[in-house]
């Protein structure tokens, strides 16, 4: 089963800007989440969608949004991009059945704002 | 609301000697915890979870880690470190139940695995 697919891998944008950032979830997992990971905040919550609705959001600015499509394929958009959104966004595919639950991480996207 | 506290920003290992990660954690109900594990400019990779069960949970590489609810902790542990194993861990928690699978972390333990 291939796993959770980020794209693209690095970015660099200037401030102002807009971004969009592409997760695909594991094939049959229909949550999508998404993180910020910075080195002085850690790994901090955005948002997540399950079946195109968004379930919870994180304390970050309206400039951040995303969404999610009918395959369960996620996007998140930065507008108007500020120094500090420079960071590691990772997104996770997740699952919860009776037997188990699971979440798993996708290789991030650099986020790099001059 | 959920917390998840890991007390050591860096562990220093011998490599061939046993190793642990700490981590405790703070949830109203029952938690689901978990170990993942980053290498430099990747993501984070799945070790091992607690769902429900037994209380030491074996997970990758070798790696293990023992729920204690009493003491809310669930510290990460390996018999024999390998050089290969030296990263950031991460400690996480979700709480059962709970509507969204949002997961709270930890801020991170570097490991360092000395040859």
């Amino acid at each position: 089963k291939a796993g959770v697919t980020q794209t693209p891998r690095y970015l660099i944008k200037t401030r102002g800007q807009q971004v969009t950032l592409s997760c695909s979830p594991i094939s049959g997992h229909r949550s999508v989440s998404w993180y910020q990971q910075t080195p002085g905040q850690g790994l901090q919550f955005l948002f997540e969608y399950f079946s195109e609705t968004q379930r919870n959001k994180g304390n970050f600015p309206g400039r951040f949004s995303g969404r999610q499509f009918s395959n369960s394929r996620s996007e998140m958009n930065v507008s108007t991009l500020e120094l500090g959104d420079s960071a590691l966004y990772l997104c996770a595919s997740s699952v919860l059945t009776s037997e188990t639950y699971e979440q798993y991480f996708g290789p991030g996207t650099r986020l790099t704002v001059t | 609301a959920q917390s998840v506290a890991q007390p050591e920003d860096q562990v220093n290992v011998a490599e061939g000697n046993p190793l642990t990660v700490k981590c405790t954690y703070s949830v109203s109900g029952n938690p689901y915890l978990f170990w993942y594990v980053q290498y430099p400019n990747r993501g984070l990779q799945f070790l091992l979870k607690y769902i429900t069960g037994d209380n030491l949970v074996k997970g990758s590489y070798g790696f293990e880690a023992e729920f204690n609810k009493s003491q809310t902790s669930f510290h990460l542990k390996k018999p024999s470190a390998l050089v290969s194993d030296s990263a950031l861990y991460f400690c996480a928690v979700r709480e059962s139940g709970a509507g969204s699978y949002q997961l709270t972390f930890g801020k991170g333990t570097k490991l360092s695995v000395i040859p």
